[in-house]
């Protein structure tokens, strides 16, 4: 049971584009939702987080966008470089559970 | 340096020859978990612990064994492994589930 959906699973932009990476959950009792980022080679590594008491959080180039009432939760990059290119994971857990539980990735290419 | 270590880094086995993952963080962690990674699928947790002597299935359990007898180090088994178990295997650990999960870099097996 996939219970939090990624899409898509790949993405191509151009240098200075906005990147969007979209995921949709379905267990209402999920109040933590973190995305990391994957480079070739590499471990994931935790990139920003966000709780449902926002709907929006941003750092640097990098921004969440949170629609609790539609179950959805998305990735702004903007500015996209090169160097952003990596697979990106959304993921879910609640303060409840004991587990977090992740998206399918999106593999993200920036062209120069 | 705060890390989570893996070894061996890449395995190439055969079918029904047991082999051990370990996997050891040196952040103090109280949870720990395996993750396997395959295209298309995500990051599907295995087996998870959430402290000493503390361990729980994940969502695809089948033909792994896990043991938590420090609080340091997790230890992924394979009794017997089958050529489906070719994958990406990531050790992860953090303070709680809502924390940031530290990734190891990776083991890449190989079951012929």
């Amino acid at each position: 049971q996939q219970q939090v959906k990624q899409s898509p699973q790949s993405l191509i932009v151009q240098k200075g584009g906005i990147s969007i990476i979209n995921c949709a959950y379905e267990n209402t009792a999920f109040d933590y939702f973190p995305w990391y980022q994957q480079f070739p080679g590499k471990g994931p590594a935790l990139l920003i987080a966000i709780r449902p008491d926002v709907s929006e959080k941003k750092e640097g180039r990098f921004t969440i966008s949170f629609n609790k009432s539609a179950k959805q939760f998305s990735l702004h990059i903007m500015d996209s470089q090169p160097g952003d290119s990596a697979t990106y994971f959304c993921a879910a857990s609640s303060s409840s559970g004991d587990k977090l539980t992740f998206g399918t990735g999106t593999r993200l290419a920036v062209r120069p | 340096e705060a890390q989570v270590t893996q070894n061996p880094r890449y395995l190439i086995t055969v079918t029904g020859k047991k082999l051990t993952v370990t996997c050891s963080q040196n952040m103090n962690h109280e949870y720990m978990s395996w993750y396997r990674q395959d295209p298309g699928l995500g990051l599907r947790q295995i087996y998870y612990s959430m402290n000493v002597e503390v361990t729980d299935k994940g969502d695809v359990p089948e033909g792994y064994k896990v043991s938590r007898k420090e609080k340091r180090n997790f230890p992924l088994i394979l009794e017997s492994p089958s050529p489906n178990q070719t994958s990406l295997y990531f050790c992860a650990s953090s303070h709680g589930t809502l924390g940031e999960q530290f990734f190891g870099p990776g083991t890449r097996l190989t079951v012929l």
